[in-house]
């Protein structure tokens, strides 16, 4: 079955307590992402990766870093978390160039 | 900028046909228009998409204008597990997906 595997789905924390979100997918993707959704914001994207060690920023990149070492999966670490990150957080993959994707089942993070 | 529009919600009755508009009056000639969904804080799960012609699969009918200035999403007989955010996309830009605020479906008993 196709799919997208985020972990953990519930992570609380404290501020500038280092943490990383795992996600994986086992279609094959190129082209994998990261997009947090906040109230009234809708979902925005922090980060995608269009290959291997190929990793660019989104519209809200500030205070994250990504890493694509291996095709299936593109963690997202939070160096030094802040109560402003609180939000819930997709992961996402699609083949290039099309609109057809994958999302995870999303973590939802406190840091407080 | 998400170039749709669509309502803000809408209501349905169960076994109903559910049709969401969508206006995408700036669409260009190459882009498609795709349907997702978001049921309660889950991921967003995609459901259909079209260029030009109307499209079915087992989740969903699109009907798209011929201008293509709009789109209209129907899910057939809606259930109370339809109940969620659908979201009409038009700009897929690389692979990024620029999310509009979408339409609440309420499907009631």
């Amino acid at each position: 079955e196709a799919q997208v595997t985020q972990n953990p789905r519930y992570l609380i924390t404290v501020t500038g307590k280092k943490l990383t979100v795992t996600c994986s997918q086992n279609m094959n993707h190129e082209y994998m992402s990261w997009y947090r959704q906040d109230p009234g914001l809708g979902l925005r994207q922090i980060y995608y990766s269009m290959n291997v060690e190929v990793t660019d920023k989104g519209d809200v990149p500030e205070g994250y870093k990504v890493s694509r070492k291996e095709k299936r999966n593109f963690p997202l670490i939070l160096e030094s978390p802040s109560p402003n990150q609180t939000s819930l957080y997709f992961c996402a993959s699609s083949a290039p160039g099309t609109g057809l994707a994958f999302f995870g089942q999303g973590t939802r993070l406190t840091v407080v | 900028d998400a170039k749709t529009t669509q309502p803000t919600s809408m209501d349905c009755a169960e076994g109903r046909a559910a049709n969401l508009p969508c206006n995408h009056s700036t669409i260009s000639g190459n882009e498609y228009v795709y349907w997702y969904r978001q049921i309660h804080s889950q991921g967003p799960q995609y459901i259909i998409h079209g260029l030009k012609n109307n499209e079915t699969n087992e989740m969903a009918s699109l009907i798209i204008t011929e201008d293509r200035k709009s789109s209209t999403l129907i899910l057939p007989h809606a259930t109370l597990r339809d109940t969620a955010v659908y979201y009409c996309i038009v700009r897929v830009d690389g692979g990024k997906l620029i999310f509009g605020q979408g339409t609440e479906l309420s499907v009631k008993p």
